[in-house]
């Protein structure tokens, strides 16, 4: 079945910087590729996401790159906010299927 | 539009001791999922229906039992309650239209404690 590691755990910047959080799959027929946030107490929300037809996606500060070939996607922060602390959550599609396999979670801490 | 909704938000429980988890969507989604968070674990898939009458196995079935008796509703069943059934509880729901995005709309959660 399909997995899917995230990297790093945990990530610490200082207000303004530039945030990469980085996710492997191992099912090469996965063809959607979300990320979701979850802020403290509350429900994960889709943020942004990419299909395996497009190599990058943009949305105002976030942008998410995907390598087919090496099978890994990443998620890029550009000037990051405080209200940007959050958890941020990968996932994969599983071949088939709407079925999602979510990566481990990135505790990201922005501080002013 | 209330899109996901969950009942109970909370609920402690006895080990042995059953209850059921409903999840609602207002959405007319096709797909339903439920969900268990654990720390440092992510996501993990315990069951999830492709439609009215229809369940199917995830990630982590043992222990639960799920219905989908109606297209807008999805219920999570514990049995016997174990502690290590202690966890957050996310539903959630999906379209199955060919034009959709594949987001999957998350529920605001069930934090269950099992002592």
């Amino acid at each position: 079945g399909e997995n899917v590691e995230q990297h790093p755990s945990t990530l610490s910047v200082q207000e303004g910087d530039s945030a990469v959080i980085k996710c492997t799959y191992s099912d090469s027929a996965s063809n959607y590729f979300p990320w979701y946030k979850q802020e403290l107490g509350k429900r994960p929300q889709l943020i942004i996401d990419i299909r395996s037809n497009v190599g990058e996606k943009k949305d105002q500060r976030i942008a998410v790159t995907l390598n087919k070939t090496a099978k890994h996607f990443s998620l890029h922060i550009t000037e990051t906010q405080p209200e940007d602390s959050a958890v941020y959550f990968c996932a994969a599609s599983m071949a088939g299927f709407q079925k999602l396999v979510f990566g481990t979670g990135t505790r990201l801490l922005v501080s002013p | 539009n209330a899109g996901v909704t969950q009942t109970p938000k909370f609920r402690v429980l006895k080990t042995g001791q059953s209850m059921t988890l409903l999840c609602a969507q207002d959405m007319n989604h096709e797909y339903m999922y439920w969900y268990r968070q654990d720390p440092g674990m992510g996501l993990r898939l315990i069951h999830y229906s492709v439609g009215e009458g229809t369940t199917a196995k995830g990630e982590v079935p043992d222990g639960y039992n799920v219905s989908r008796l109606k297209k807008q509703n999805f219920l999570l069943g514990l049995e016997s309650a174990a502690p290590s059934q202690t966890s957050v509880y996310f539903c959630a729901s999906s379209s199955s239209r060919p034009a959709s995005t594949d987001t999957q709309y998350f529920g605001p959660g069930t934090r269950l404690t099992v002592l």
